[in-house]
């Protein structure tokens, strides 16, 4: 159980265009949402935490202008990149938790976005 | 606050050998305490967690790890690596629904 899935796995992007990742809680419902971007050998960076049906919350750094997030049910999380550039090349990871066990997040496979 | 330091950012051991990764915490109380795996291009992957229950906590793929509160520490141990271990582990604390994590420790394993 607990599964999170990303769609697409892969993305190759030209600069100046939009592109959206979807991030869906297969088995269970998700109150809670994350995104996280990692660069190359380096930790998870939180982007913003976003609850089903509210704004999301932008980390301190994070442009929400440039980064959309949106949290239209319990198993469905999106993040546009607007505008994307080539310096927005990275690998995106979602998680979501449960109501009742907020301590612990499932993540999903993640989205190599590639802006060229 | 609270924050996790990854003692080595490096490990290399020799297929069959014990692995150790040393994760220490910092945290104004007792925070629950993961250990995740990922492997290149992956997502991550819970190999086992810490709620305040049991001090020594066993997870997937012949992991353990021991909670020591008094060393704030929190090490991940496997008694005999596989080469399908080798990836990079992240130590992760959490404080309600917030996660810091670890700077990651790259593990890898000799034939």
């Amino acid at each position: 159980g607990a599964v999170v899935s990303q769609h697409p796995s892969r993305v190759i992007c030209k600069s100046g265009t939009s592109v959206k990742i979807e991030c869906r809680s297969l088995d269970f419902q998700a109150t809670t949402m994350f995104w996280y971007r990692q660069f190359p050998k380096q930790s998870l960076m939180l982007m913003a935490t976003s609850n089903e049906g509210s704004k999301a919350t932008y980390e301190q750094g994070v442009e929400k202008d440039k980064f959309l997030i949106n949290h239209a049910s319990l198993t469905l999380s999106t993040l546009t990149v607007t505008s994307a550039h080539p310096e927005d090349s990275s690998f995106y990871i979602c998680s979501a938790s449960l109501a009742s066990a907020r301590y612990e997040q499932y993540f999903g496979p993640g989205t190599r976005l590639t802006v060229t | 606050a609270q924050s996790v330091t990854q003692l080595d950012s490096h490990v290399s051991v020799s297929e069959g050998t014990p692995v150790l990764l040393r994760c220490n915490y910092s945290s104004s109380y007792s925070p629950s305490l993961f250990w995740y795996v990922q492997h290149p291009n992956k997502g991550l992957q819970l190999l086992l967690k810490y709620t305040s229950a049991a001090t020594l906590v066993k997870g997937i793929n012949g992991f353990e790890a021991e909670f020591k509160k008094s060393e704030t520490s929190f090490h991940l141990t496997k008694p005999s690596a596989h080469m399908s271990d080798a990836a990079e582990y992240f130590c992760v604390a959490s404080n309600d629904y917030k996660l810091s994590f670890g700077a990651g420790t790259t593990v890898t394993v000799r034939a």
